[in-house]
């Protein structure tokens, strides 16, 4: 699985947009990025996943450049219920179809009023 | 969490107990998967199991075990033979793909 690398924290504010980069040097042809955001004693919540270029959901935008070498999760007009840990994961599915996937230590979003 | 349920909520033991993790659910998922965090850190994979009555082992395996008897369960036992098993566990379903579901989680506090 490929490694990655995002920022331990990131600090922002009420209605601000947050971008998190995630960098994942050696990503192979068959992984994809997936996205995970996780609250306090609760457990990860998926967030949005993609392969190429930009993916958009009702949550978050992922843009992802054409050599795939980083990806950027941004969430816009953040509020402060937006506080929590956000996880870049890069994977590949095995035969059976199923992925088993790795946590880095991620990012703590800090939103403030 | 929906359609995913872990019990109790919060665990005790004394050092040297085994001790089961519930988790079941009704999401007819036929992969579930087991993770620990420790404060600060990311998740772990101890098992996993994408088949009744098959399960394979995941990072830190090392004093544990489970069964996959019933597509809808798949217990966790912590074992004394782990070495540090205070810790916050969570248990995951997926259909095919990379999304996987994730419980409540059950924290385990071993004196």
């Amino acid at each position: 699985l490929a490694k990655t690398t995002q920022p331990i924290s990131m600090d922002s504010y009420e209605g601000q947009e947050v971008n998190i980069t995630c960098s994942h040097n050696n990503i192979a042809t068959n992984d994809y990025i997936t996205w995970y955001q996780q609250f306090p004693s609760q457990g990860p919540r998926f967030i949005i996943q993609g392969y190429k270029t930009k993916v958009t959901n009702e949550v978050a935008s992922l843009f992802i450049p054409a050599d795939r070498k980083s990806s950027t999760l941004s969430l816009p007009r953040v509020s402060l219920s937006d506080t929590a840990v956000y996880y870049c994961l890069v994977g590949d599915m095995n035969l059976s179809g199923y992925s088993t996937l790795t946590f880095g230590k991620g990012t703590m979003l800090l939103v403030s009023p | 969490d929906g359609g995913i349920t872990q019990s109790p909520k919060y665990l005790f033991r004394k050092e040297g107990q085994n001790v089961t993790l519930s988790c079941e659910q009704n999401l007819n998922h036929d992969a579930m998967y087991w993770y620990r965090q420790d404060p600060g850190q990311g998740l772990r994979l101890i098992y996993y199991s994408q088949i009744v009555n098959d399960f394979q082992k995941g990072d830190i395996a090392e004093g544990y075990s489970v069964s996959r008897e019933k597509k809808e369960s798949f217990p966790l036992t912590v074992t004394s033979a782990q070495k540090n098993p205070t810790a916050f566990y969570l248990c995951a379903t997926s259909p095919p793909g990379p999304e996987q579901y994730f419980g409540p989680g059950t924290r385990l506090t071993v004196t």
